[in-house]
């Protein structure tokens, strides 16, 4: 089955840096989204990039997506201690009705 | 701006019992979904719901757990006869399906077995 793995597991910087998370999967993909959970909170869905783009942006979220090494990023640029929390990636398969199979998630604490 | 609601955020329950988890999805949205998250790992998809009926199902979705759209409004999630193991957040998610599939969740009810 599809797994959505993130690296690093937990990664900590100091506000105004850039942060960049890493995913990667095992089978093909319709798409593949981006969603932030803050300490016991529900999941808020960032970005979404479909199998057949390479690179979106959504403010200070650039995701890039390599098909052939199945493998994602997000890079959050410039950020700020409100930043801090997990985030994960999840794919969506080419035959599901919108099933999310989600990896372990990278936990970002960003220092102010 | 529209959003997912849960009820209850917390529910404590004794083990053997059943528990109806309700969920409130975005109101212009066709398909719904129920995920799970046990303390400390990844959250996992147990079920998708499209047009009155199941469409898709995961290995934990066993004969314990049901379905429902009573009405128009609402999705629920029943456990018959709950277990220790089934302490987990369990999210609600809906989407409007078109093309990407993208989801709106819900806060979450942390269910506890006693």
């Amino acid at each position: 089955s599809q797994q959505g793995e993130e690296d690093p597991q937990a990664l900590s910087i100091q506000e105004g840096e850039n942060a960049t998370m890493n995913c990667s999967y095992k089978t093909s993909i319709n798409n593949l989204q981006w969603y932030r959970q803050n300490s016991g909170r529900g999941l808020v869905h960032l970005i979404l990039i479909r199998s057949n783009e390479r690179e979106k942006h959504s403010g200070r979220l650039r995701v890039t997506l390599d098909t052939s090494k199945k493998s994602s990023s997000l890079l959050i640029t410039a950020s700020r201690a409100a930043d801090t929390a997990s985030y994960f990636c999840a794919t969506v398969g080419g035959t599901s009705y919108g099933k999310l199979t989600f990896g372990q998630g990278t936990i970002l604490t960003v220092h102010p | 701006e529209p959003e997912v609601t849960q009820t209850p955020s917390h529910q404590v329950t004794q083990m053997g019992q059943e528990v109806i988890l309700r969920c409130v999805p975005i109101s212009n949205h066709l398909y719904f979904y129920w995920y799970r998250q046990i303390l400390g790992q990844k959250v996992e998809f147990l079920v998708s719901f499209y047009n009155n009926e199941i469409s898709e199902k995961s290995e934990i979705f066993d004969d314990q757990f049901s379905v429902e759209r009573p009405d128009g409004s609402n999705f629920t999630l029943k456990i018959r006869s709950t277990k220790l193991e089934d302490s987990a957040m369990y999210f609600c998610a809906s989407g409007t399906g078109t093309g990407a599939y993208e989801q709106y969740f819900g806060p979450g009810t942390r269910l506890t077995v006693t």
